[in-house]
Formats: C-alpha cells, structure tokens, sequence
C-alpha cells in the first residue's frame, strides 16, 4: 500500500529552529510537495521538490531524497504565526497525491 | 487570498436533511476535487472533475453526490448522512491533472451531522 509518514505533533520555541520530517512509500514518485494548513484554514503551498536536494524559500526550506523515500522541511527564525499544521503530500506515477496525516507544530515563547 | 471559496464554512445537519456545499474557483483552473479532511488523518480524495467531467470516484457512499455544473463551480449534495460524515470539507482547484500542478483550496465547510 501508499504510505506517508510524519510525526503527529512538535514543538519549537520562538526564533529557533524546526525540522519536520516525512517518509513515503509510494507507487512511483512524480513529486513532494509540502503545504501549511492554520486551524479552521485553507491548506495553501509551501514547496515543491522533484529533484533530490534543498530548496530554500525565504526561512522556509524543503529537501528531498528520492532513494530514502524521505524529505523534511526546515523552518529558520520561527514565528508565532508558524503554529499551524504542516502536511507532506507524494504525486504517486498516476500522479495521484498521496497525502500524509499532517504535522501540528505548536511555536512557545 | 487563494481564490477558492466555499460555503457555508459551517453546517449543522440531522441525518434526515439534505443540504449542498458550494465550491467556486476564480483561478481559471479545469480540474476540481472534493476532499474529506477528519482529525489526525490525511486528506482523503473524494471526487475529481477534469474540464466538467467526472475522472475520480474513490468509493465515496452514494449519499455523497457530486455536480459539476461547469469549470468554475462545484457542488456536493448530501443526503441522510451519518454521524462519522462530521469533518471538514475541502475543494480543491488546479490547471489540470495528470500533472504535477499546485492545488489551491478553499477553506473548508465544517459539517457536522447529528
């Protein structure tokens, strides 16, 4: 079967800095991507990662390795507002998204 | 903003109702989902529709029904649904599938059956 896994809940302290992991396992793979959902929200797009390596937006980074079937994504000088739930999501070879479960990251002062 | 709307964002039915979630999408995209979002799960596909026509039905009970009207607009009607429906539902819209293309959502509905 289709897997997605990512912890269920972490918390980072205020101007630190965060690593959300995800691990697949995915008939085929056409793409990562990662989105950010606030409670009571609309999921909305973070990044997406094809090729193995980072890729930086700002103080947001994603990375990918294919052969390990993992990524993460790095949160740099993290903001209150950055409580949110972050969801990993693989485009299987029928370019079908295959979510996971999601990430609640709760930010402390 | 994300160009995606839905209502209501909150609904309140009893099992015997029948009541319908609205999706509009202002972003020119050909394809629209439905999904289901419970708690501590992952989005669950519900429903795809690529330029008005049904591509996806990923053994959705019958008292969901899905209607396209056209690019920009979907539907969902529901009818004598159960408790364990209670989640969040969320449209989504991208320029096509079959491809690696960004789905933008909407905020949700908020269901709720009694």
């Amino acid at each position: 079967g289709q897997n997605i896994d990512q912890p269920t809940e972490m918390t980072a302290t205020e101007g630190a800095i965060v690593q959300i992991n995800c691990t697949y396992q995915t008939s085929g793979f056409n793409g990562l991507f990662w989105y950010q959902q606030h409670a009571g929200e609309a999921p909305t797009f973070l990044s997406y990662n094809v090729l193995d390596g980072l890729e930086e937006k700002g103080r947001f980074s994603s990375f990918l390795s294919r052969s390990k079937g993992y990524s993460y994504l790095l949160l740099k000088e993290l903001q209150m507002k950055d409580s949110a739930s972050y969801l990993c999501a693989v485009t299987d070879s029928n370019y079908q998204l295959i979510w996971g479960a999601g990430t609640k990251l709760i930010i402390k002062p | 903003e994300t160009g995606v709307t839905q209502t209501p964002r909150h609904l309140v039915m009893g099992m015997t109702n029948k009541k319908s979630l609205k999706c509009e999408q202002h972003l020119g995209h050909n394809a629209m989902y439905w999904y289901k979002q419970s708690a501590k799960k992952p989005l669950e596909l519900m429903f795809v529709y690529n330029f008005k026509e049904q591509t996806e039905n990923n053994s959705v009970p019958s008292r969901f029904s899905p209607e396209c009207p056209n690019s920009s607009h979907l539907f969902l009607h529901l009818h004598t649904l159960q408790p364990e429906d209670s989640a969040l539902y969320l449209c989504a819209s991208s320029q096509v599938i079959g491809s690696t293309d960004t789905q933008y959502f909407g905020p949700g509905t908020r269901l709720t059956v009694l």
